[in-house]
């Protein structure tokens, strides 16, 4: 059974750096193919795609967010770090890994967790 | 940015009838376009993948369609556990793979 869990502070200040965590199990990113992705949520609004690492190590990141986020993987723990600086108060939401597949002929997440809130406040 | 717009934003319905969801790309996609529901407090689940294909476990009553820029997600016969909020997907435009803003489907 594929489960993922994201973790992280429900709380940030303004300009902090906010740090996630998505732990998973019932399969592996060294396996061709695999890979995570991380997906965010304003409340009350649309989904918005924020950044994939894939097994061999590539890495995608949202355009309009590129200079903010780091994502990385430590196959070992089997988990994935998102990072996000200089958070804003726009940066509210709720927070979600997912497994994905990626191949020459499709990309998506077919497991999700059940995601973390951020509320950036001071 | 490639652009996906959803129509409607929000649809009314009732169980049994039949409702068809239009997403639209700012250019063609190829047929690399997902759907995805999400329930009122849940996360997103995975309906459709490359245009059409359905994914394991969702029932037969959903389907997707289309090609190049115009893509359908069509639900026969509704189902009470089937309003929900319905989002595409684009997996053609690296890096940023947008989604669509989403259509809520209500009783």
């Amino acid at each position: 059974q594929v489960t993922l869990r994201e973790s992280g502070p429900a709380l940030v200040k303004p300009t902090q750096t906010l740090t996630l965590t998505c732990t998973f199990s019932g399969f592996s990113l060294t396996t061709s193919e695999m890979s995570v992705t991380w997906i965010r949520q304003p409340p009350g609004k649309a989904l918005e795609w924020l950044a994939r690492i894939d097994w061999d190590d590539d890495k995608y990141y949202s355009t309009s967010l590129k200079t903010r986020l780091t994502i990385s993987k430590d196959t070992s723990k089997n988990q994935v770090v998102l990072t996000m600086t200089n958070m804003d108060p726009v940066d509210t939401g709720t927070y979600y890994c997912a497994r994905s597949l990626a191949t020459y002929y499709y990309y998506y997440m077919d497991v999700w967790g059940k995601g973390t809130t951020v509320t950036v406040s001071s | 940015d490639l652009q996906l717009t959803q129509s409607p934003s929000s649809l009314s319905a009732s169980v049994g009838d039949r409702v068809t969801i239009t997403c639209r790309a700012s250019q063609n996609i190829r047929n690399y376009l997902n759907w995805y529901q999400q329930r009122p407090g849940q996360a997103p689940k995975l309906l459709i993948y490359a245009a059409s294909r359905l994914h394991g476990g969702v029932p037969s009553r959903f389907s997707g369609s289309g090609s190049g820029t115009d893509y359908t997600l069509t639900i026969t016969s509704l189902q009470p556990e089937d309003f929900a909020t319905y989002y595409c997907q684009q997996s053609y435009s690296t890096p940023s793979y947008t989604f669509g803003q989403g259509t809520k489907l209500e009783i």
